[in-house]
């Protein structure tokens, strides 16, 4: 089955610096690459995804970008702000089908004001 | 348009009992997902159902079971509890499943003592 490993565990950025996570996967036939961001106490929620067909994706100060050929896909972003603290969980999975959706281990960012 | 509910919030248990849990999906959603989330081992897949079966199964014990009623709502219920399956226990719905948004509850925070 699918396994997603994520990298760092843990990110201290300073406040308007830029913050990467990189995610691997296992499985060559995945093409669906959501990430999540849960704050503490909250429910995990989805704030960027991207699918195969494209190499990368933008919304204002995120975006990711994916690397099929070697099988891994970043988060990026920039202009970080103290609300961005979180833990930020990636996923992979196919488009359908009877795979589930399988999530790193998550990188809890911290944004030092 | 109503998000996802989980019930009980908080749920303590005794070493040996047995503990059912409750996901209600957003309406017109037909899957249902339950991830385990611990310290340091992020989400971690249990099962999805999909119009009251089954799809994915993850890499969990028997004594971790689940089902899925015709209105989609799913329950999973972990028997004979053991100190490490305190955690807490998030369901996601999904419209049609995998390659979708996965919406998440609350979840339900379980205590094993």
């Amino acid at each position: 089955g699918e396994n997603v490993e994520q990298h760092p565990s843990t990110l201290s950025v300073q406040e308007g610096d830029s913050a990467v996570i990189k995610c691997t996967y296992s499985d060559s036939a995945s093409n669906y690459f959501p990430w999540y961001k849960q704050e503490l106490g909250k429910r995990p929620q989805l704030i960027i995804d991207i699918r195969s067909n494209v190499g990368e994706k933008k919304d204002q100060r995120i975006a990711v970008t994916l690397n099929k050929t070697a099988k891994h896909f970043s988060l990026h972003i920039t202009e970080t702000q103290p609300e961005d603290s979180a833990v930020y969980f990636c996923a992979a999975s196919r488009n359908s089908g009877n795979t589930p959706l399988v999530f790193g281990k998550g990188t809890r960012l911290s944004v030092i004001a | 348009k109503a998000g996802v509910t989980q019930t009980p919030r908080y749920l303590i248990k005794t070493r040996g009992q047995q503990v059912t849990l409750s996901c209600s999906p957003i309406s017109g959603h037909r899957s249902v997902s339950w991830y385990q989330q611990t310290p340091g081992q992020g989400l971690q897949f249990l099962f999805e159902y999909f119009s009251e079966t089954q799809r994915n199964k993850g890499n969990f014990p028997g004594r971790f079971s689940g089902r899925q009623f015709s209105n989609s709502r799913s329950e999973m219920n972990v028997s004979t509890l053991e100190l490490g399956d305190s955690a807490l226990y998030l369901c996601a719905s999904m419209r049609t499943g995998v390659g979708t948004e996965a919406f998440f509850g609350q979840g339900t925070r379980l205590t094993v003592v």
